[in-house]
């Protein structure tokens, strides 16, 4: 199985300020014969099943923000909100699908304002 | 648009088998090359995907559950349904239904919103 991590545990940041998430995988996620990081990332606000933020690593979901942005390739991911707003306090988690069964997630990131 | 809508009793006897439904609206469950998943969440933890049927009825399951899993799709009812058997505490959790694509899009979209169910005597 892919094991995926994410650093840090939690965070906060000020309004206006940016939020960088990192996730990594232990081994890549990168297929070559087409070029793209199976890596999706989504938001999860209490009470609420998590959200659709990004796929292929960088492909923001229709309606999402342009605040949230993804990078990285291979084994190490990063995702940037580059202007925290109040609707941004979630847990945020990174989930791999380039080798499956079983899909994989990474245990979280909590976002919270500083 | 697609819409996915968890039921089910919330709360199970310790070493019975938690039944869980799906049912799809806004779109038929048999319409694309799409998977159906189970995704669960115990209170203030990770996701943990339990597995996937397609509209053919073949299935994946995550091999830590395998033994006790089982995944079935009615598609005249656009519905697909958990059995997770032997439950024991360490089953409780909310527990979320999916759509995903094939293999190459893999991300999960959309969500149900979730059923809690409780294993307890």
């Amino acid at each position: 199985d892919i094991v995926m991590t994410q650093s840090p545990d939690s965070l906060a940041v000020s309004l206006g300020e940016r939020a960088t998430i990192n996730c990594k995988s232990s081994q890549s996620v990168l297929y070559s014969s087409n070029n793209k990081n199976y890596l999706a990332w989504y938001q999860q606000k209490p009470g609420q099943p998590p959200k659709l933020l990004i796929y292929w690593a960088s492909t923001r979901e229709s309606g999402v923000p342009d605040r949230f942005s993804g990078s990285g390739s291979g084994t190490d991911f990063t995702l940037t909100i580059s202007s925290l707003q109040a609707e941004d306090v979630a847990v945020y988690y990174c989930q791999q699908y380039y080798s499956t069964p079983p899909v994989t997630f990474g245990p979280g990131t909590k976002v919270d304002i500083k | 648009q697609v819409q996915l809508q968890e039921s089910g009793p919330g709360l199970v006897k310790p070493s019975q088998t938690l039944s869980l439904t799906c049912t799809v609206s806004g779109g038929s469950i048999s319409s694309g090359s799409y998977y159906w998943s189970w995704i669960r969440q115990p209170a203030g933890k990770g996701l943990e995907w339990i597995g996937r049927i397609y509209t053919s009825g073949s299935t994946n399951y995550n091999p830590s559950l395998k033994s006790r899993v089982t995944i079935s799709v009615d598609t005249s009812k656009n519905q697909f349904s958990l059995k997770l058997s032997s439950v024991t505490a360490a089953d409780t959790a909310v527990y979320y239904c999916a759509r995903t694509g094939s293999w190459h899009e893999g991300w999960f979209d959309p969500w149900g919103q979730g059923t809690l169910v409780t294993v307890s005597s």
